[in-house]
């Protein structure tokens, strides 16, 4: 079964523009969560989607917003980026959310922020 | 206080080695208790995966929860430079039906394992 794929791999831009990143989450997982790594925070959540909705949301600005395909597939977008928003963003899924069970990982999209 | 403490390392151990690897935590609401390994460049893979207290071995890797102490371990026996990684702890409280509960990640610990 293929894993959680993140599509790019890595994104240099510019301050102030805008980028979309793109997740494909196992198949048959339906819940899609996104993290944002850094070396000073470590891992820190962002949102949950589950059926097209956003099921919870991590205390990140406005900025940063996400949507869920009926195909579970997800985006997140970042608008305005700041030099701070270069990371590397990482997209999990999970059969449901409410379910027990672990996330799995993509190997993430590397932004930098120039 | 962070809900989520670990040690950042870097550890340094010889081949054949036990290593230990521990968090602590504040969230006593805190069920489930993972651990991750992460290599460079790649997004974190999921080694073990526990609930409550108690142990739980797979091959070289033992996990325990401890919740009365607020302290989770993860050992790795006959360490290989295979196992050379950034290993990090992740837990989350009662995940309820239809709601969600985000995880809450330590800052990982850099493992060097040296032949």
């Amino acid at each position: 079964k293929a894993g959680v794929t993140q599509t790019p791999r890595y994104l240099i831009k510019t301050r102030g523009q805008q980028v979309t990143l793109s997740c494909s989450p196992i198949s048959g997982h339906r819940s899609v969560s996104w993290y944002q790594q850094t070396p000073g925070q470590g891992l820190q959540f962002l949102f949950e989607y589950f059926s097209e909705t956003q099921r919870n949301k991590g205390n990140f600005p406005g900025r940063f917003s996400g949507r869920q395909f009926s195909n579970s597939r997800s985006e997140m977008n970042v608008s305005t980026l700041e030099l701070g928003d270069s990371a590397l963003y990482l997209c999990a899924s999970r059969v449901n959310p409410g379910q027990e069970g672990p996330l799995h990982f993509g190997n993430g999209t590397r932004l930098t922020v120039t | 206080q962070k809900e989520v403490e670990q040690d950042p390392g870097p550890l340094s151990v010889p081949e054949g080695a036990i290593v230990s690897l521990n968090c602590t935590y504040s969230n006593s609401a805190f069920q489930y208790f993972m651990w991750y390994r992460q290599y460079s460049r790649k997004g974190p893979e999921l080694l073990m995966y526990t609930y409550s207290s108690g142990n739980k071995e797979d091959g070289r890797f033992t996990a325990q929860v401890d919740k009365s102490s607020k302290y989770i371990s993860l050992f790795i026996r006959d360490s290989q430079p295979s196992d050379s990684a950034t290993y990090l702890c992740a837990m989350s409280s009662t995940i309820t039906q239809g709601g969600s509960e985000k995880l809450v990640f330590g800052k990982g610990t850099k493992l060097t394992v040296n032949p």
